[in-house]
């Protein structure tokens, strides 16, 4: 069974600072796509970035970059100069195909992370 | 853009009594799909529907069920509510198939309590 692992419950960082955040997943699948999503106090799930797992150069946007390291199952966001407004919970997910032939996510359990002024 | 919308954004239920949690979107989305966030535990799939007319479980769908009224609705029905059943719903959509980018777009969430 695919699983989805974020060992990082929480993490602080200083405003403008990098802050790097880990997700690992396991999968016999050889191609699939990968996701960070962020979700502010407002709740609200919001797509930060998606890396297609048959691409080698990792996907970038803006402020926030992703090592995608195949091999090792390792997908980690990075971002960079930290704002007030990144602070939020941050979620990996892992999307495979269903039976139905559409897709499923798997989640990881989540990083809170905290942007200190 | 409305995007997913989800009704109502609050609830207060009393065990034993019973609920429908609404989910509409309007991007034309092939697949919609139901979650629960709990603290802790992230986001966890109760159930999903490929397209119009079909509906499978996912990995906690006992005390659930769906229905998918058209391409752009997908309902939630708690029959009998418990206390274990308090938590935040999610219902979103995604376009698959070839050439699309797989991305699920999220509703804001329905924030359950059962008492």
């Amino acid at each position: 069974a695919q699983t989805v692992t974020q060992s990082q419950p929480e993490m602080s960082v200083q405003e403008a600072e990098t802050v790097t955040l880990s997700c690992t997943y396991d999968t016999s699948e050889s191609n699939y796509y990968l996701f960070w999503y962020k979700q502010p106090p407002s709740r609200q799930m919001i797509l930060v970035i998606r890396q297609e797992a048959y691409k080698q150069q990792n996907a970038t946007e803006n402020r926030f970059s992703v090592n995608f390291q195949k091999a090792a199952k390792s997908f980690s966001l990075k971002i960079s100069d930290s704002q007030l407004g990144d602070t939020a919970m941050y979620f990996c997910a892992f999307m495979k195909q269903a039976l139905s032939g559409t897709y499923k996510y798997i989640f990881g359990t989540g990083t809170r992370l905290k942007v200190l002024a | 853009n409305a995007g997913v919308t989800q009704t109502p954004k609050f609830q207060v239920l009393k065990t034993g009594q019973s609920m429908t949690l609404q989910c509409a979107q309007d991007m034309n989305h092939n697949s919609m799909y139901w979650y629960r966030q709990d603290p802790g535990m992230g986001l966890r799939l109760i159930y999903y529907s490929a397209s119009e007319g079909t509906t499978d479980k996912g990995e906690v769908p006992n005390g659930y069920n769906v229905s998918r009224l058209n391409k752009r609705e997908f309902s939630l029905r708690l029959e009998s509510a418990a206390p274990s059943q308090t938590s935040v719903y999610f219902c979103a959509s995604s376009e698959w198939g070839s050439g699309a980018k797989n991305i699920q777009y999220f509703g804001a969430g329905t924030r359950l309590s059962v008492l």
